[in-house]
């Protein structure tokens, strides 16, 4: 069975705080993603990687930066957490190219005060 | 580039009714992969059904099907026979065909009634 992992369900962090969300997953897929999810506006690309070490910005990048030193394991940085990075944080996998699902992870509901 | 909406913020339907969700989409491609992924209440995002532009037959998994218009570039999902469980989020995405990112609607938010 697939599974995409995530390091947090809930997570509460201080304006300023640097914060890091881990991903992992067991499929062995070269691609991951992070996005965010906010109501109203669906789901937005932050980053993806299609390769270790490798990465490409998504449409939000701003604020954010990510880690991929191994295969299965993409991480998300918020360097210094502000108000406006609450959000619902989502990790995703997948096959490269071709019409390869996503699979998902459950999500961490961040809260930056 | 490419955008996906969903003109439906909310819908609602009784138990074991048919309901269709909108998506309509631009781009200038001619081949892509279009999807409609569900979310149910604090629970992980899953894949309900994909189609390949390429193929003019629609897609079909038990009751969800898609009505996939692709001059008019819409792509419906419709749920028949409705059920409780299928009370959920409910985001279209849309793929390029060289591409490896999805770009997501803002999703409809279905209620599936007694």
């Amino acid at each position: 069975d697939v599974k995409v992992t995530q390091s947090s369900r809930y997570l509460v962090k201080r304006t300023g705080e640097k914060v890091f969300l881990e991903c992992v997953q067991d499929m062995d897929h070269e691609n991951m993603f992070w996005y965010r999810q906010d109501p109203g506006l669906g789901l937005r690309l932050i980053y993806f990687s299609y390769d270790v070490k490798m990465k490409e910005k998504g449409d939000i990048p701003e604020g954010y930066s990510v880690s991929r030193e191994k295969k299965e394991r993409f991480s998300l940085i918020l360097e210094s957490a502000s108000t406006n990075q609450t959000s619902m944080y989502l990790c995703a996998s997948s096959m490269p190219l071709g019409a390869y699902e996503q699979y998902f992870g459950p999500g961490t509901r961040l809260t930056v005060t | 580039a490419q955008t996906v909406t969903q003109s439906q913020p909310e819908m609602s339907v009784q138990e074991a009714e048919t309901v269709t969700l909108s998506c309509t989409y631009d781009t200038s491609e001619s081949n892509y992969y279009l999807f409609w992924y569900k979310q149910p209440p604090s629970r992980q995002m899953i894949l309900v059904i994909r189609q390949e532009a390429y193929k003019q037959q629609n897609a079909t998994e038990n009751r969800f099907s898609v009505n996939f218009q692709k001059a008019a570039k819409s792509f419906s999902l419709k749920i028949s026979d409705s059920q409780l469980g299928d009370t959920a989020m409910y985001f279209c995405a849309f793929m390029g065909y060289n591409n490896n990112d999805m770009r997501f609607g803002a999703g409809t938010r279905l209620t599936v009634k007694p």
